[in-house]
C-alpha cells in the first residue's frame, strides 16, 4: 500500500516532442508528490512538486497533472530536449513522523537530436 | 549555500575494513536521510535523523551505523561489508517543522567492497 507505481521504465522522444511519465499510488496519507530528476553520477534533483489539493502546477516546460480521485499524476515535459535525458523518478511522502518518501521504479528518458 | 555536500565521492573497501561516510549541509536543515541506490534504481531509504535523534532505521544491518554529531553533519560508519553493499551512497536534508517539503540531495558516494 505504501509503493508508488511508474510507468514506462524506459521512453525515447524526439527533440521538441513532448515527454510524459505517469506515476499511480494507493495509499491516501501520501500529500506531497515530488518529481526527481537524476544525471547519471548525481544524486537526484527536485524538479517539480505537487500537493493533492492543487490540480496541475507548471513550472517552465515541465507540468505536474494530479488526479486525486484516480490517486494518479504525470509529468509532462513540453518541447523536450537533449539535455533533458536522463532519470526520472516520482515520489510520494508519507505525512506521519519523519515524513519519508517512497520512491517510484524511475523512468529512464532519451532524447534525440 | 544549497549544497548537501558529502565525502569521499568514490571509496574501494576490503570485506575486513572499517570506513566512514561523511554529509555535511549549512542549510539549517534538522532532518538528514541516509538513502542506498543500486543501478537503475530508485533511492531506497536507510536512516532519519530528525533533530540529531535517529527517527527511522529501515532494518538496516548492523554493519551501517550512522551517527549525527551535530545539526550539519552526518555519518554513516561501515565495518564488514559484504559485495552486495556496493552502490550509491546518498545523503539528503530536509527543514524539518513544516514547509518548504524538499529533501536536497548531495552527489552521493559510490562505495565499492571488494
Amino acid at each position: 500500500q505504501q509503493q508508488v507505481k511508474q510507468s514506462p521504465q524506459s521512453l525515447i522522444v524526439q527533440k521538441g516532442g513532448i515527454s510524459i511519465i505517469n506515476c499511480a499510488y494507493e495509499n491516501t496519507a501520501f500529500d506531497y508528490f515530488p518529481w526527481y530528476q537524476q544525471f547519471p553520477g548525481k544524486g537526484p534533483a527536485l524538479l517539480i512538486a505537487i500537493r493533492p489539493d492543487v490540480s496541475e502546477k507548471k513550472e517552465g516546460r515541465f507540468t505536474i497533472s494530479f488526479n486525486k480521485s484516480a490517486k494518479q499524476f504525470s509529468l509532462h515535459i513540453m518541447d523536450s530536449q537533449p539535455g533533458d535525458s536522463a532519470t526520472y523518478f516520482c515520489a510520494a511522502r508519507i505525512i506521519q513522523g519523519a515524513q519519508k518518501l517512497v520512491f517510484g521504479q524511475g523512468t529512464r528518458l532519451t532524447i534525440n537530436p | 549555500d544549497t549544497e548537501v555536500t558529502q565525502t569521499p565521492k568514490h571509496l574501494v573497501m576490503g570485506m575486513t575494513n572499517k570506513k566512514s561516510l561523511k554529509c555535511e549541509q549549512h542549510m539549517g536543515h534538522r532532518a538528514m536521510y541516509w538513502y542506498k541506490q543500486k543501478a537503475k534504481k530508485p533511492p531506497e531509504l536507510m536512516f532519519v535523523y530528525s533533530y540529531e535523534k535517529l527517527s527511522i532505521n529501515e532494518s538496516v544491518p548492523s554493519r551501517f551505523s550512522p551517527e549525527c554529531p551535530n545539526s550539519s553533519l552526518l555519518n554513516l560508519h561501515l565495518h564488514a561489508l559484504q559485495p552486495e553493499d556496493s552502490a550509491l551512497y546518498l545523503c539528503a536534508s530536509r527543514r524539518a517543522g513544516g514547509p518548504p517539503d524538499e529533501q536536497f540531495f548531495g552527489p552521493g558516494t559510490r562505495l565499492t567492497v571488494l
